[in-house]
């Protein structure tokens, strides 16, 4: 079945600086890779998707790449703000969103 | 257009208990999944319904645990005699009928004590 690894665990980054998590999946048969985004005592929140056939995907300051030949997607999050602190999600599926798989996760700081 | 909404946020059960949670997905959806969280985890995926009908149930535990989404009323998930393992987050996420783009609810949290 589906893996989905995430890196890294936690991200430390200054405020303003750019933040890169990045994914890898095993079945090559996904197609549809969502980011969420968790803060504390919440559920995870749609912030970005891309489907496999488009190689990127950009919303203001939050962008995802993906490579089907290496089977890894990335979320980049540039100018970064304190409000971004949170967990982030990968996750990947085939054919419809649901049974998606999930990365563990990565907590991003934001360091003032 | 409210978004997805679960309640109770946060239910303590004795073992041996029964614990329901409820589900109502966002205005339009007829898609409603199931997931459940273990702390610093990634959610994992328990069960997939539309109205009157199981989609897939793969990923829930074949004893004790229950769903249903009814033609009217929230999507219930049950967990029948609860233990201690089965203390975490229950997460429900609603999408329309093209099954694009889940939304998420806030969760239910159960501790059983």
């Amino acid at each position: 079945g589906e893996n989905v690894e995430q890196h890294p665990s936690t991200l430390s980054v200054q405020e303003g600086d750019s933040a890169v998590i990045k994914c890898t999946y095993s079945d090559s048969a996904s197609n549809y890779f969502p980011w969420y985004k968790q803060e504390l005592g919440k559920g995870p929140q749609l912030i970005i998707d891309i489907r496999s056939n488009v190689g990127e995907k950009k919303d203001q300051r939050i962008a995802v790449t993906l490579n089907k030949t290496a089977k890894h997607f990335s979320l980049h999050i540039t100018e970064t703000q304190p409000e971004d602190s949170a967990v982030y999600f990968c996750a990947a599926s085939k054919g419809s969103n649901y049974q998606l798989i999930w990365g563990a996760g990565t907590k991003l700081i934001i360091k003032p | 257009n409210a978004g997805v909404m679960q309640n109770p946020r946060h239910l303590v059960r004795r073992r041996g208990q029964e614990a329901r949670l409820r589900c109502s997905p966002m205005k339009g959806h007829s898609h409603v999944y199931w997931y459940r969280q273990l702390p610093e985890e990634g959610l994992k995926f328990m069960v997939y319904l539309q109205k009157e009908n199981i989609i897939d149930e793969s990923g829930m535990p074949k004893e004790r645990f229950s769903a249903e989404f009814p033609k009217e009323g929230p999507s219930i998930l049950r967990i029948q005699q609860v233990v201690r393992g089965d203390s975490a987050a229950y997460f429900c996420a609603s999408s329309p009928q093209d099954r694009l783009r889940a939304f998420f609810g806030q969760g239910t949290r159960l501790t059983v004590v």
